[in-house]
């Protein structure tokens, strides 16, 4: 049963231009998500955060955008770069009594083009 | 300095083999995991100590068994390796277990890569 889904395996972008990365989730005792980024042969690295209590969360280029009713959230890279190309993995936790057992996405692979 | 250290980071061994992977983190963490990503890309935890103690019990075979012989280490032994063992092995550690209400931010090693002949 997967919890969580990112539907897109890889996702194309010109240097400059927004990068949307999407991601649902069916689980609705989930209310910490996340948003890890992997290049290859190193370990996932954390990106960016949201609670379930807030819709947004910004860090520099990097938003992440929450809906509840819909189980849906987003990353939003704004503008994209080069070096942004990577694997995103979207995860989600369960605050109360879930510990940090994070449940992934599978992945969504952006290249940035020049 | 890295953080989350594992080794080695490829290994490949035959089909009945016991072997093991082991991690160390020098970020002063007090919880450490293993994460296990399989050929479809699924990352999923195995296992969580805290302190030495196990927090966190996936269905995991019995052959896998983990070891934390101080809160800085977690080695993970498989024994009788078995073709569905390949996979990349993550290991990550955080501060605090999540537990009390506030998850923790992961830092993961770089895996190590496991194939099983």
């Amino acid at each position: 049963d997967q919890q969580v889904k990112q539907n897109s395996p890889s996702l194309s972008v010109q240097e400059g231009r927004i990068s949307i990365l999407n991601c649902d989730y069916t689980n609705s005792m989930f209310d910490y998500f996340l948003w890890y980024k992997k290049y290859p042969a190193e370990g996932p690295t954390f990106l960016i955060s949201i609670s379930s209590i807030k819709d947004k969360n910004e860090d520099g280029r990097f938003t992440v955008f929450l809906n509840k009713s819909a189980k849906h959230l987003s990353l939003h890279i704004v503008p994209s770069q080069p070096g942004d190309s990577a694997v995103y993995f979207c995860a989600a936790s369960r605050r109360t009594g879930g510990g940090n057992k994070l449940t992934f996405g599978t992945g969504t692979q952006l290249k940035v083009e020049l | 300095d890295t953080a989350v250290s594992q080794t080695p980071k490829y290994l490949v061994t035959q089909m009945g083999n016991d072997k093991s992977i082991k991690c160390e983190q020098n970020l002063g963490h007090d919880t450490m995991y293993w994460y296990k990503q399989d050929s479809k890309k699924f990352l999923k935890i195995m296992f969580s100590y805290n302190n030495k103690e196990l927090i966190i019990n996936e269905t995991v075979p019995n052959r896998f068994s983990p070891k934390s012989p101080d809160k800085a280490h977690l080695n993970l032994h498989i024994n009788s390796l078995e073709l569905g063992d390949s996979a990349v092995y993550f290991c990550a550690s955080s501060l605090g277990t999540g537990l009390a209400g506030v998850t923790g931010e992961l830092f993961f090693g770089e895996g190590s890569r496991l194939t099983v002949l």
